[in-house]
């Protein structure tokens, strides 16, 4: 069990570029979860996987925003077009069905 | 919508005292309630959940919850508190949808310990 790996640790990048971010789950968990947290606040949920289906993704995720889990494995979530508001730190957590949730150190993104 | 209010955003106790973080929720049915902690650098690490039966929740590192339905209230506990628990906690709700691991998580409250 090598835990939640999330890469990169951080990204900086300009205004109106693309940016993607990978997790790694833990190998035997289906469900693969995405939240945000920015300076102050709690993480929000975005979204999250069941194997390789996308079963639910908040209200918060715009349509800028874009994450896959092929084959359900690992998961990517990208933003289209940055903006100066979607500087966050981005965390992944995964399970096994509703046990417990074990989450990554996150991807910090600065948009410039 | 379910919602979690956490009101002390910094506490600093001494090193040895007892310690008791607050935290009271919203949640339209009968609620599964975490406590995470989370230190610069490192992922959030479960504390402790309740899910139903004994209102008295034991989790890791000597920390405790009480589960009060009638003060919608999950507030953690730790009778002796050590320099190395400083860090942020935060106190999340969850339920029967999105797999039940889809939290609303609260603002946090961050612990300070004094040597």
């Amino acid at each position: 069990d090598t835990g939640v790996s999330q890469n990169p640790r951080h990204k900086i990048t300009k205004r109106g570029q693309n940016v993607t971010f990978r997790c790694d789950p833990i190998s035997e968990h289906n469900r693969l979860y995405w939240y945000r947290q920015t300076l102050g606040q709690g993480p929000e949920f975005l979204t999250y996987f069941q194997n390789e289906a996308q079963l639910e993704k908040s209200r918060l995720l715009s349509d800028r925003f874009s994450a896959e889990r092929p084959k359900g494995s690992f998961s990517t979530l990208e933003i289209q077009r940055t903006e100066q508001g979607d500087s966050a730190m981005y965390l992944c957590a995964s399970s096994w069905r509703d046990e417990k949730l074990f989450f990554g150190s996150g991807t910090q993104l600065s948009v410039l | 919508a379910q919602s979690v209010t956490q009101p002390d955003i910094h506490i600093t106790v001494s090193e040895g005292a007892s310690l008791e973080l607050r935290c009271n929720y919203s949640y339209g049915a009968t609620p599964y309630l975490f406590w995470y902690v989370q230190s610069p650098g490192q992922g959030l690490q479960l504390l402790l959940k309740y899910f139903s039966g004994d209102t008295l929740v034991q989790g890791i590192k000597g920390f405790e919850a009480e589960f009060k339905r009638s003060q919608s209230s999950f507030n953690l506990r730790k009778p002796s508190v050590h320099w190395s628990d400083a860090a942020e906690y935060f106190c999340a709700v969850g339920g029967l949808t999105g797999g039940g691991n889809k939290l609303t998580f609260g603002t946090g409250t961050q612990l300070k310990v004094e040597l």
